[in-house]
């Protein structure tokens, strides 16, 4: 199976802020990483797919990028409600695989 | 905009079978534009792919649980199921439904239910 590695584990930032969280595969992935939001007592929210393409109706503070086995979601100008965990998941092969998750925390 | 519900026992018996349907509604099962997937997370494992399966039955599963799963589809009630066999205290999780739209790529879920929480316990 890919191993999806996340980092940091955990994020304190405050609104307005710009962040970033890395996500780093065991092996190339080519484009094939999605990235999810999850809030508490919610299901995961695709946020990102590919790589860097945007599902409509997630704000263009959302990006990604990255190929191969690096990858970055960033979230430029930190809104109150973007305070949640993020996933990284692979969907190059199966079994999809996810990361540990990055929970990011109001300062 | 397409819905899931995951239904299904919130207590299973060790050794026993977990069996959950997960009701669609706002799409058309018959859709080749999708496939029907479970995903579970627990505390231990966090988010743990389960398999997907297409309206016309053709499926993918996480090797590990392979021997132990079985998913299928009823179009005519726009519902999808999953039955996992033997299971243990592992296998106590909070259980998803979800699909992939084929606009976004295979494996990337778009559409997910609340989530049902499964405990395995005598």
């Amino acid at each position: 199976d890919i191993q999806m590695t996340q980092s940091p584990s955990s994020l304190s930032a405050s609104v307005g802020d710009r962040v970033t969280i890395t996500c780093r595969a065991s092996q190339s992935i080519s484009i094939y990483l999605n990235w999810y939001q999850q809030k508490p007592g919610k299901a995961p929210n695709l946020l990102i797919y590919t790589a860097s393409s945007l599902p409509s109706g997630v704000p263009s503070r959302f990006s990604g990028s990255g190929s191969g086995t690096d990858f970055t979601l960033t979230i430029t100008t930190l809104q109150p409600e973007d305070f949640a965990t993020y996933f990284c998941q692979q969907s190059y092969t199966t079994p999809y695989t996810f990361g540990q998750g990055t929970k990011l925390e109001i300062k | 905009q397409v819905q899931l519900q995951e239904s299904g026992p919130g207590l299973v018996k060790p050794s026993e079978t977990l069996s959950l349907t997960c009701t669609v509604s706002g799409a058309s099962m018959s859709s080749s534009s999708y496939f029907w997937g479970w995903i579970r997370q627990s505390p231990g494992r966090g988010l743990e792919w389960i398999g997907s399966i297409s309206y016309s039955g053709s499926a993918y599963d996480h090797p590990s649980l392979r021997s132990r799963i079985t998913m299928s589809v009823d179009t005519s009630k726009n519902q999808f199921s999953l039955k996992l066999n033997s299971v243990t205290a592992a296998d106590t999780a909070l259980y998803y439904c979800a699909s992939e739209k084929e606009v976004y790529g295979s494996g990337s879920y778009v559409y997910w239910g609340p989530g049902t929480l499964v405990t395995v316990s005598s």
